[in-house]
């Protein structure tokens, strides 16, 4: 139980494009989902809390309208890369956690989008 | 906001040692503390946790203690194997709120 499935896996494109990634709750709801950025070596940086139903609550030093959020349902949240360049580059991972199970819950994460702008 | 310490950055062992990793944490509110283990380019994914109402937890090679007063808490590894090299994340929270992650622990296990 409990998996996160993120797609796509990786992205090439060329600067300016945007580029959509989704992430699902496969066997259970998740009312808040995460949009974390990696880069090599270092630890996960959230970004973005995703709210069903709600604007998504940003972290300091994120552009929201760089990067929107859309969490339309329990089970899907999506983050768009809105014109992006190559300081985009990076590994993106979601997380989600199980809303019916109360507190103190573990977040369980997506396999992540390797994204890179040219 | 919560602050979480990692330590250390690396740490290299030989098959069969322990291994010890540790965490403090800056927020004595915080009561929930998952550990995640991520293999190169792939998810983080969850390998144990505990709630603050415990000061121990044993999944067979793996344990992690609680200490709230000192508000520390720290992975241990027995009989390592090769298969446990990863980096480690420890994280710490409260209730709903958004886990705050560690810097991670780099493990190298040498056969």
């Amino acid at each position: 139980g409990a998996v996160v499935s993120q797609h796509p896996s990786w992205v090439i494109c060329k600067s300016g494009t945007s580029v959509k990634i989704e992430c699902r709750s496969l066997d259970f709801q998740a009312t808040t989902m995460f949009w974390y950025r990696q880069f090599p070596k270092q630890s996960l940086m959230l970004m973005a809390t995703s709210n069903e139903g709600s604007k998504a609550t940003y972290e300091q030093g994120v552009e929201k309208d760089k990067f929107l959020i859309n969490h339309a349902s329990l089970t899907l949240s999506t983050l768009t890369v809105t014109s992006a360049h190559p300081e985009d580059s990076s590994f993106y991972i979601c997380s989600a956690r199980d809303s019916d199970r109360g507190p103190n819950q573990p977040q369980h994460f997506g396999d992540g989008t390797r994204l890179s702008i040219l | 906001g919560e602050n979480v310490e990692q330590h250390p950055s690396t740490l290299s062992v030989q098959e069969g040692d322990s291994a010890v990793i540790k965490c403090t944490y800056s927020d004595s509110a915080s009561n929930y503390f998952p550990w995640y283990k991520q293999e190169l380019g792939k998810r983080p994914q969850l390998i144990i946790d505990i709630r603050s109402n415990v000061g121990e937890k044993k999944d067979q090679r793996i344990a992690v203690t609680l200490n709230k007063t000192a508000k520390h808490f720290s992975l241990h590894i027995t009989e390592t194997q090769p298969e446990d090299s990863a980096v480690y994340f420890c994280a710490a929270s409260l209730g709903y709120s958004t886990l705050t992650f560690g810097k991670g622990t780099m493990l190298l296990v040498s056969p």
